[in-house]
C-alpha cells in the first residue's frame, strides 16, 4: 500500500474564491472519508463514501461545500465562495473490510485570507 | 449525540515513565475505538484498533484497553521515549458505517 494521498498540502487563497482538493485513498479501500480539523481540535467528520455513493454529509457542510468521488476511486472536496471560517486542515482517511480502520492523509492545510 | 473527552489535554514526563492517557465516551453504544497519533502539522497516524468485542489490543510498548460499560479507554505507553512527543487522539465509531467522533487530543512531550 502506498499511503492515502491528498494534494496540494498547502493553499492560501482569498476570500470568495473556489478551491478544489483532491484525495487518493489506499487502493482496494472501498471506504472514504473527509474530516476538517482546527488547531488544538480533534478532527470533525465532515462526509462519508462508500464506493462512489455518499452515503453520509454532516451539517459542517454547508451548501457551499460538495464532494464527489467518480467511479469509486479518488474524492475531490471543493468549497465555493471560501470565508476565512474555512481556514483549517482538510483530512482524508480510506478503510475497507469489517474492521473500519481508518488510514490518514497527509491533509491538506487552507488559509484563506 | 457521541462525545469524546480526552483528559489530560497537555502532559509532560520524564524518559523512560510509564504513562496512562484517557479517552472517556458518553454513549457506550459503540462499534470500534481507534487511537492515533499526530506529529504537529501532519495527518494522522494509526495506533490501534479495539472492536467493541475486545477489552485489550497491543502494539510493542502500546497497549490500549476498552471499558464499553464505563465509557472508557486507555492508551498504555511503556517506557517513554523523546519519540513518543505527539497529540494522541481517540476516534469512537458507533455504528458501521460513516463518522467516527475524535476527542481533542493529549499532547504528550517527553523530556530527555
Amino acid at each position: 500500500d502506498t499511503g492515502v494521498s491528498q494534494d496540494p498540502r498547502h493553499k492560501i487563497t482569498k476570500r470568495g474564491q473556489n478551491v478544489t482538493f483532491r484525495c487518493d485513498p489506499i487502493s482496494e479501500h472501498n471506504r472514504l472519508y473527509w474530516y476538517r480539523q482546527t488547531l488544538g481540535q480533534g478532527p470533525e467528520f465532515l462526509t462519508y463514501f462508500q464506493n462512489e455513493a455518499q452515503l453520509e454529509k454532516s451539517r459542517l457542510l454547508s451548501d457551499r461545500f460538495s464532494a464527489e468521488r467518480p467511479k469509486g476511486s479518488f474524492s475531490t472536496l471543493e468549497i465555493q465562495r471560501t470565508e476565512q471560517g474555512d481556514s483549517a486542515m482538510y483530512l482524508c482517511a480510506s478503510s475497507r473490510g469489517d474492521s473500519y480502520e481508518q488510514y490518514f492523509g497527509p491533509g491538506t492545510r487552507l488559509t484563506v485570507t | 449525540k457521541q462525545e469524546v473527552t480526552q483528559i489530560p489535554a497537555a502532559l509532560s514526563v520524564p524518559e523512560g515513565e510509564n504513562l496512562v492517557l484517557n479517552c472517556s465516551f458518553t454513549d457506550s453504544a459503540i462499534y470500534n475505538l481507534q487511537w492515533f497519533r499526530q506529529d504537529p502539522g501532519k495527518g494522522l497516524t494509526s495506533l490501534l484498533l479495539i472492536q467493541s468485542s475486545q477489552r485489550e489490543q497491543t502494539s510493542g510498548r502500546l497497549n490500549a484497553s476498552l471499558d464499553k460499560s464505563s465509557g472508557r479507554s486507555t492508551l498504555y505507553i511503556a517506557a517513554s521515549q523523546p519519540g513518543d512527543s505527539a497529540t494522541y487522539l481517540c476516534a469512537v465509531r458507533n455504528t458501521n458505517a460513516g463518522k467516527s467522533t475524535f476527542g481533542d487530543g493529549t499532547t504528550l512531550t517527553v523530556k530527555p
